[in-house]
């Protein structure tokens, strides 16, 4: 089966860029979709595509998706970026929906 | 906009049936564009995908869950649900509904989620 890798967390002050990755094979021929999850509440996209925005998603979320690894870059980090970060793609050999293990960005 | 919103019973022995269902306003999931579908975390963990219906009623499971899971749909209430069979404390979780598109063969992005059920299995 189709495994993502995710960092457990990421630290990082305010004012800067955090930078979250997400491993997995061949990923770059995948699309890729990152989910913010703040605490007692669900997921939310921020980036779809690997690197479209919805609208309501800030500029400062970014994403790149190339070779063996994904990753969604936050700018200017802001306290209210601390959150719980989801990468996911659609593996189409196995039909599944895949997450990684989820990234914690704390702004310290 | 569409809202979707969980329901069913917070607390299941184990060994039943777990039966979720999913109600979608806003919006008619008899539609080619979507698959709806069904994710789970556990306390304290990541997110898991439990599996998805289409408008047709083709389905995609999990299939470390696939032998357990059925998920099926009510056009005519804009529902569509979930049952977990032989539920053990493992299946304890937060059970998320959301929306996906669907595209030739491939189920994209999530949007939107419910807010999410807590499902506790416990004697």
């Amino acid at each position: 089966s189709y495994v993502l890798t995710q960092p457990p967390s990421v630290s990082v002050a305010p004012g800067q860029t955090a930078r979250i990755t997400c491993g997995g094979n061949n990923i770059g021929s995948k699309s890729v979709h990152w989910y913010q999850q703040k605490p007692g509440q669900a997921p939310v996209v921020v980036v779809y595509d690997d690197s479209d925005r919805p609208s309501g998603s800030p500029e400062r979320f970014s994403g790149s998706n190339s070779g063996n690894t994904a990753t969604l870059t936050i700018s200017r980090v802001e306290a209210g970026d601390e959150a719980d970060y989801y990468c996911h793609v659609w593996d189409s050999r196995s039909d599944h929906m895949v997450f990684g293990g989820g990234t914690k960005v704390t702004v310290l | 906009h569409l809202q979707l919103q969980e329901s069913g019973p917070g607390l299941v022995k184990p060994s039943e049936t777990l039966s979720l269902t999913c109600t979608v306003s806003g919006g008619s999931i008899y539609s080619s564009s979507y698959h709806w579908g069904w994710i789970r975390q556990p306390p304290g963990k990541g997110l898991e995908w439990i599996g998805s219906i289409y408008y047709s009623g083709t389905t995609f499971y999990n299939s470390s869950l696939r032998s357990r899971v059925t998920i099926s749909a009510d056009t005519s209430k804009n529902q569509f649900s979930l049952k977990l069979r032989s539920v053990t404390a493992a299946d304890t979780a937060v059970y998320y509904c959301a929306r996906a598109g669907f595209m030739a063969t491939t189920l994209n992005w999530l949007d939107p989620w419910g807010r999410g059920t807590l499902v506790t299995v416990s004697s």
